[in-house]
């Protein structure tokens, strides 16, 4: 099993600053690796695929960088909506896993 | 509009089962890849079980209790949930895709507890 491991546990963050996210996989993935948002009570929203393609409606200010073991999401500009919990989810093999998730709050 | 939306969760007993659905509209479902995804409260993430037309694929902590299958007549999804376990207590989300996910259900929450 390929293990997605996300860093920082958590980031402290203010509004309007950059926000850097990664994800470590224990084995290449090569660039099949999505990021996801996820916000209180609310289900996960798709917003990076194939490690640097946004998904349909999601702001420019997230891009996501890297292939084979090592990937970044970043936020350039962090807006109110953007504090979140965000996962990464490797698809290059089975089973299928996630990272345990970056928490991104105000500080 | 592309919508999933669960249901057949509840309250049930160790060892209890439950069938979950998830309802697909908005897009041709017999086309895709379907998906379990569960979250266990203030946990993160964890993929269950996915099924494209003819091949099934199961978490090891789920495989031999959990069954997955579809029924592009009626565009559902189902997960029939069996021998349940505390640790199965979870938000059981639908997503579509076959390799990423690119839309989700609200979930449905299964809770086993005696």
């Amino acid at each position: 099993e390929i293990v997605m491991t996300q860093s920082p546990a958590t980031l402290s963050v203010s509004p309007g600053e950059r926000a850097t996210l990664s994800c470590r996989a224990t084995r290449s993935v090569s660039s099949n690796l999505a990021w996801y948002q996820q916000n209180p009570g609310q289900a996960p929203r798709l917003l990076i695929y194939g490690a640097s393609t946004r998904a349909t409606g999601v702001p420019a200010r997230f891009s996501g960088s890297g292939s084979g073991t090592e990937f970044t999401l970043t936020i350039s500009s962090l807006q109110s909506e953007d504090f979140a919990v965000y996962y990464c989810h490797q698809y290059n093999d089975w089973p299928r896993t996630f990272g345990q998730g970056t928490k991104v709050e105000i500080k | 509009e592309v919508q999933l939306v669960e249901s057949g969760g509840g309250l049930v007993q160790p060892g209890g089962s439950l069938r979950l659905s998830c309802a697909a509209s908005g897009f041709t479902f017999s086309n895709y890849n379907m998906n379990w995804v569960r979250q266990a409260p203030g946990k993160g993430l964890e993929w269950v079980s996915s099924i494209s037309y003819t091949t099934m694929y199961y978490a090891d902590s789920v495989k031999g209790r959990f069954t997955i299958s579809r029924d592009n007549a009626k565009n559902s999804l189902y997960l029939q949930v069996s021998s349940l376990r505390a640790e199965d207590t979870a938000v059981y989300y639908c997503a579509r895709g076959g390799a990423y996910f690119d839309c989700w259900g609200q979930g449905t929450l299964v809770t086993v507890s005696s």
